[in-house]
């Protein structure tokens, strides 16, 4: 089936780090992503992680996939105020030809405290 | 480079009106994909454009229905708009090559229909 599992809310102080977890159901998945969405904007690539990879790190960026539990998390290190938003982490299901569709999350709202 | 274009960028139409929306890739991108974003449902996949042709169809009603251009520009129509119509539309754009596997997205599109 096509489902991704997002807890919804998450709140942090200022400085600390922020980890947001994320599981999926298709064992076939490819490339797992994480966007970020602000008010009354669109999607923000954050970063990607292929299905054969166990970590990427990008910057304050920590992606971890655990595949045997078709689990996923986003820890950003640092966390500052500008970092408060919707944080979407989604599967794309391929099809032929590196085409497919992404299968997103309801998404975690972090909250940034000063 | 400039980044997804979607215009126009709000719409307010009435009920059983029709809509059209548009898209324009990042240059040399040649794969258009459609998402409808509710409160409600979350993000959703609507369809994706690679090379003028539909590659990939949602689960939306015959109501929606799209194109792409030979620049890689892509429509998308909605017909008989309906209250639930109402949403943030998105469209993103990927090269569709080994190697390159991130899809970008523009600012949205935002329908109300009243």
């Amino acid at each position: 089936g096509e489902d991704v599992e997002q807890s919804l809310f998450l709140s942090v102080r200022e400085g600390d780090s922020s980890v947001i977890n994320c599981t999926y159901t298709d064992s076939s998945s490819t490339y797992l992503y994480w966007y970020k969405q602000e008010p009354g904007a669109g999607l923000q690539l954050l970063t990607y992680i292929f299905s054969n990879m166990d970590m990427k790190q990008d910057q304050r960026l920590t992606v971890l996939l655990n595949k045997k539990d078709k689990h996923l998390s986003l820890r950003i290190a640092d966390t500052q105020t500008g970092d408060s938003a919707i944080y979407f982490c989604a599967e794309k299901l391929q099809f032929s030809g590196n085409t497919g569709k992404l299968i997103f999350g309801q998404g975690t709202t972090l909250q940034v405290k000063p | 480079k400039a980044g997804v274009t979607q215009t126009p960028r709000y719409l307010i139409k009435t009920r059983g009106q029709q809509v059209t929306l548009s898209c324009s890739p990042i240059s040399g991108h040649r794969s258009v994909s459609w998402y409808q974003q509710t409160p409600g449902q979350g993000l959703q996949f609507l369809f994706e454009y690679f090379s003028e042709t539909q590659r990939n169809k949602g689960n939306f009603p015959g109501r929606f229905s799209g194109r792409q251009f030979s620049n890689s520009r892509s429509e998308m129509n909605v017909s008989t708009l309906e209250l639930g119509d109402s949403a943030l539309y998105l469209c993103a754009s990927s090269l569709i090559s080994v190697g390159s596997y991130e899809q970008y997205f523009g600012p949205g599109t935002r329908l109300t229909v009243t």
